[in-house]
C-alpha cells in the first residue's frame, strides 16, 4: 500500500520568501503525485500533478513541484509567497485509482 | 470543466437522526465517486469508494451499515449517516473519477459538507 510523509507540520514565511514544502512517499511502483491547497472549512484545490514525463511540474499559483524517483520524494516550492498562500497543503500519492494523503503541512505568512 | 458540488454545505441534525449528503459531478461522467473523512486540523481520510450500479466498498474500520453509501448515477453519489452521533461531526468531502482523461487517475474534489450532530 502507498503511504505519504509530510515532516513539517506547520512552516511560517515571511511574505515574499521563499516556500518549499517536502513530501516523501512509498510506493512500490511508478506513483501518480499530487499537491492540493485547502482554506479553512472549504474543500480541496488541485496545485499540480505529476504523472509521467518531465520531473519539475507547474502548477497554479506560481507553484512548482520536482519528483525525485531516488529519493522519493516530490517537494513543493514557490519562489515568492503571498499573504493568500496562508492555507493547508496537502501532498498525496494514488494508486489503484485511490488517493492517500499526508498529514498535511500547515503555512503561516507573516507580513 | 471537472465540477464537483456537493449539497448540503453544512448541515446540524440531531443525534438519533438521519442525514444525507449529495455528491454531484456536474459537467461529466464519474465512474467512480470517493467519500472522504476529514477532522478538524487532520488530513483526508478515505471511508469509501463507490461505482456505479455496483456497492460501495468500505475501508478498513468503516460502518457500512451506518455510512450508506448510494452511487445511483453516473453523477450522483450519496452518504447518509444513520443514527448519527456526535462523534460523527466532522468535515465529510466527496471526490469523483472521471471515465475519460487523465487515465482516471485524477479525482475531482466537492466542496465539503459540515456535519455537526448535537
Amino acid at each position: 500500500a502507498q503511504s505519504v510523509t509530510q515532516p513539517d507540520i506547520h512552516i511560517t514565511v515571511s511574505e515574499g520568501a521563499s516556500l518549499e514544502l517536502r513530501c516523501n512517499y512509498s510506493y512500490g511502483a511508478t506513483p501518480y503525485l499530487f499537491w492540493y491547497v485547502q482554506s479553512p472549512g472549504q474543500g480541496l484545490q488541485l496545485l499540480l500533478k505529476y504523472f509521467s514525463g518531465d520531473t519539475l511540474v507547474q502548477g497554479i499559483k506560481g507553484f512548482e513541484a520536482e519528483f525525485k524517483r531516488s529519493q522519493s520524494s516530490f517537494n513543493l516550492r514557490k519562489p515568492s509567497v503571498h499573504w493568500s498562500d496562508a492555507a493547508e497543503y496537502f501532498c498525496a500519492v494514488g494508486a489503484d485509482y485511490k488517493l492517500s494523503f499526508g498529514a498535511g503541512t500547515t503555512v503561516t505568512v507573516r507580513a | 470543466g471537472a465540477v464537483v458540488s456537493q449539497h448540503p454545505s453544512r448541515v446540524i441534525c440531531k443525534s438519533g437522526t438521519s442525514v444525507k449528503i449529495e455528491c454531484r459531478s456536474l459537467d461529466f461522467q464519474a465512474t467512480t465517486m470517493f467519500w472522504y473523512r476529514q477532522f478538524p486540523k487532520q488530513s483526508l481520510m478515505l471511508m469509501a469508494t463507490s461505482n456505479e450500479g455496483s456497492k460501495a466498498t468500505y475501508e478498513q474500520g468503516v460502518e457500512k451499515d451506518k455510512f450508506l453509501i448510494n452511487h445511483a448515477s453516473l453523477t450522483l453519489s450519496t452518504l447518509t449517516v444513520t443514527s448519527a452521533h456526535p462523534e460523527d461531526s466532522s468535515f465529510y468531502i466527496c471526490s469523483a473519477r472521471a471515465s475519460t482523461g487523465t487515465s482516471g487517475r485524477e479525482q475531482y474534489f466537492g466542496p465539503g459538507t459540515r456535519l455537526t450532530v448535537t
